[in-house]
């Protein structure tokens, strides 16, 4: 069974500073990885998507990179701003199913 | 913008109740799933659908059942309601590896 982990649990930065999510799975057989965004008591907004065949994607200032043989995937977050503070989960599409990472907790300090 | 819609985005409901909560997407997705998530913990699958007429248990046991009679269309039903399904219940669809799109939520509390 696939299982995905995210380092670290919670991250506390300040304003302006560019921060690094990880997420690590265990089986490399997967067909994409979806970075998500979820706010305090609301719905999972999706950030980026990679194919299997992809190194990396990007919208505005976040960069996903996607590690298939090794099982890693980064979330790279420039210039940090306060309206960034949220849980940032990635989840793992193995093919019958999305398997999720428990999630960084992400707070950005003006 | 959403193309997933849940309805209610909030419900305070009576122990021994039965409930409905609505999901609904425009995209034609084949699949569909439902998640439970406490506050501040992680996801867990209740039910899964792969297209009209398919409907599975996901990894959490759940007392709540779905179906699928249109593509567009997966609610999930609790015949009766406990103070234990106070939770948030998330939809999300998917088609072709082009990854999840998920609702707003159902906040859900029983007293």
């Amino acid at each position: 069974k696939q299982e995905v982990t995210q380092i670290p649990a919670a991250l506390s930065v300040p304003e302006g500073e560019n921060l690094v999510l990880n997420c690590s799975f265990t089986d490399s057989a997967i067909y994409n990885l979806q970075w998500f965004r979820q706010d305090p008591g609301k719905g999972l907004t999706s950030l980026l998507l990679i194919q299997s065949s992809q190194r990396e994607q990007t919208s505005g200032r976040l960069n996903a990179s996607l590690d298939k043989s090794s099982g890693r995937s980064t979330l790279y977050i420039a210039a940090s701003q306060p309206g960034d503070s949220a849980t940032y989960l990635c989840a793992v599409d193995s093919g019958n199913q999305f398997y999720f990472g428990t999630g960084t907790s992400l707070t950005v300090i003006p | 913008e959403a193309d997933i819609y849940q309805t209610p985005r909030y419900l305070v409901i009576g122990t021994g109740k039965k409930i409905t909560l609505e999901c609904s997407q425009t995209m034609g997705h084949d699949k569909m799933y439902w998640y439970q998530q406490d506050p501040g913990m992680e996801l867990h699958l209740i039910h899964y659908s792969y297209g009209v007429n398919s409907t599975e248990k996901g990894d959490l046991s759940s007392e709540s059942t779905v179906s699928r009679i249109r593509t567009e269309h997966f609610p999930l039903t609790l015949e009766s309601a406990r103070p234990s399904h106070t939770s948030q219940y998330l939809c999300a669809s998917s088609a072709g590896g082009r990854g999840y799109t998920f609702g707003s939520g159902t906040r859900l509390t029983v007293v």
